[in-house]
């Protein structure tokens, strides 16, 4: 069956530690985003690719970095975690030339 | 101005009215255009797309959309309770960019 997921899908990690949060999809889609997303309120987009070695930064600015060396995964590393970078971080990915987006069921990222 | 304005929310309807939502967007080059329902605690899921002016029926969901006034709508009939979240219009313009709204919640009473 075709989806997105994400690992893991909670997380607590003290300040300082380095993480990396997964994101694979087996849709085939050329098109992937990382949105970070605080409780009630909007989506902000942190990171998109548009296919294999293409990543850009989003509209929020974001300590993370991601890579995209397959077409399925597209993993999000924060170097070192700080409690501001608690929230929620959802993937998603979308066909080439189409507008819909696909979400993961996200990672709620903890940090004390 | 922000690209994508929904009506701010909360909205509160009852037990098996219509639900309106709205959206206007600032780039008059968009072409593609989304809604999706997010319940709280889980993440986005696409229920509507619509691409051409006019009406666009699923269900109890109808999208419309008017480029010459740069907005579009989703109308829920019939509500229900488990209607009850928060909705996000998503615009794509031609450049391929997506910007989604803040989101409208809203809350259909038994």
């Amino acid at each position: 069956e075709a989806d997105i997921y994400q690992t893991p899908r909670y997380l607590v990690i003290g300040t300082g530690k380095k993480i990396t949060l997964e994101c694979s999809q087996t849709m085939g889609h050329d098109k992937m985003y990382w949105y970070q997303q605080d409780p009630g309120m909007e989506l902000h987009l942190i990171h998109y690719s548009y296919g294999v070695n293409s990543t850009e930064k989003g509209d929020l600015s974001s300590e993370s970095t991601v890579s995209r060396i397959r077409t399925e995964h597209f993993p999000l590393t924060l170097e070192s975690a700080r409690p501001s970078h608690t929230s929620q971080y959802l993937c998603a990915s979308s066909p080439s030339g189409a507008g819909e987006q696909y979400f993961g069921p996200g990672t709620r990222l903890t940090v004390t | 101005q922000k690209e994508v304005e929904q009506n701010s929310g909360p909205l509160s309807v009852p037990e098996g009215a219509i639900a309106s939502l709205n959206c206007t967007y600032s780039d008059r080059g968009s072409q593609s255009f989304f809604w999706y329902r997010q319940y709280s605690g889980k993440s986005p899921e696409l229920i509507m797309s619509i691409y051409s002016n006019g009406d666009k029926e699923d269900g109890r969901f109808t999208a419309q959309l008017n480029k010459a006034s740069q907005y579009v709508s989703l109308l829920i009939r019939d509500s229900q309770p488990s209607d009850s979240a928060t909705y996000l219009c998503a615009v794509r313009t031609n450049a391929g960019k997506s910007t989604f709204g803040d989101g409208t919640t809203l809350t259909v009473k038994p």
